[in-house]
């Protein structure tokens, strides 16, 4: 089975702190992805990653980075966190064998608290 | 990328009946995909189907395409308490990522 770990189930940071959230998938999948999920807007993704050190923004990147050194992790990055990135953080995986539009895999999330 | 806008936005019944949720899209696809989503959990994949197929079952999974209507429907047969979860659809066309709508809270009560 596709295995996708997200590093914390629940974090508390500071306005102003950088934050790294980190996801690892264990299937040599080449896509990753970051989403973010917020009640009544759903979800919405802030980058992906087709390949190593490859990223590319999605529908909402401002405020975030990425990076994507080993092809198993992906990493995502709040600079100077702040209150509105409380949300719900989703990473997610794909084979890659049809393209960035095929079955995602799931990480169990993270819930974000920014104080 | 295109949304799925899912339908009704919140279902409530007993165990044992069963549970219809719909899905309409705007342009023509390649798939559609259907996800569940358990509070406060990460979405897991239920099923598939192709722009060439108009039905597709999986275990008590039933999923229809009408791509001339541009929409698709879960039904999820004798519903039990662990089904109660959020299910998002996830039409897939060009080469653009998958996008998620706001789903359909599905609340089965013992």
């Amino acid at each position: 089975d596709v295995k996708v770990t997200q590093s914390s189930r629940y974090l508390v940071k500071r306005t102003g702190e950088k934050v790294f959230l980190e996801c690892v998938q264990d299937m040599d999948h080449e896509n990753m992805f970051w989403y973010r999920q917020d009640p009544g807007l759903g979800l919405r993704l802030i980058y992906f990653s087709y390949d190593v050190k490859m990223k590319e923004k999605g529908d909402i990147p401002e405020g975030y980075s990425v990076s994507r050194e080993k092809k198993e992790r992906f990493s995502l990055i709040l600079e100077s966190a702040s209150t509105n990135q409380t949300s719900m953080y989703l990473c997610a995986s794909s084979p890659g064998l049809a393209g960035i539009r095929e079955t995602q895999y799931f990480g169990p999330g993270t819930r974000l608290l920014v104080l | 990328s295109q949304q799925g806008e899912e339908d009704p936005q919140a279902l409530s019944i007993q165990e044992g009946e069963n549970a219809t949720m719909n899905c309409s899209y705007k342009t023509s696809i390649n798939n559609l995909q259907w996800y569940r989503q358990n509070s406060g959990r990460g979405l897991v994949h239920l099923i598939l189907i192709r722009s060439n197929e108009r039905e597709k079952h999986s275990g008590r999974l039933r999923v229809t395409l009408d791509t001339s209507k541009k929409s698709s429907s879960l039904l999820i047969t004798a519903s039990r308490a662990a089904d109660t979860a959020s299910y998002f659809c996830a039409p897939n066309s060009g080469y653009s990522t998958l996008t998620f709508g706001k789903g359909t809270m599905l609340l089965v009560s013992p």
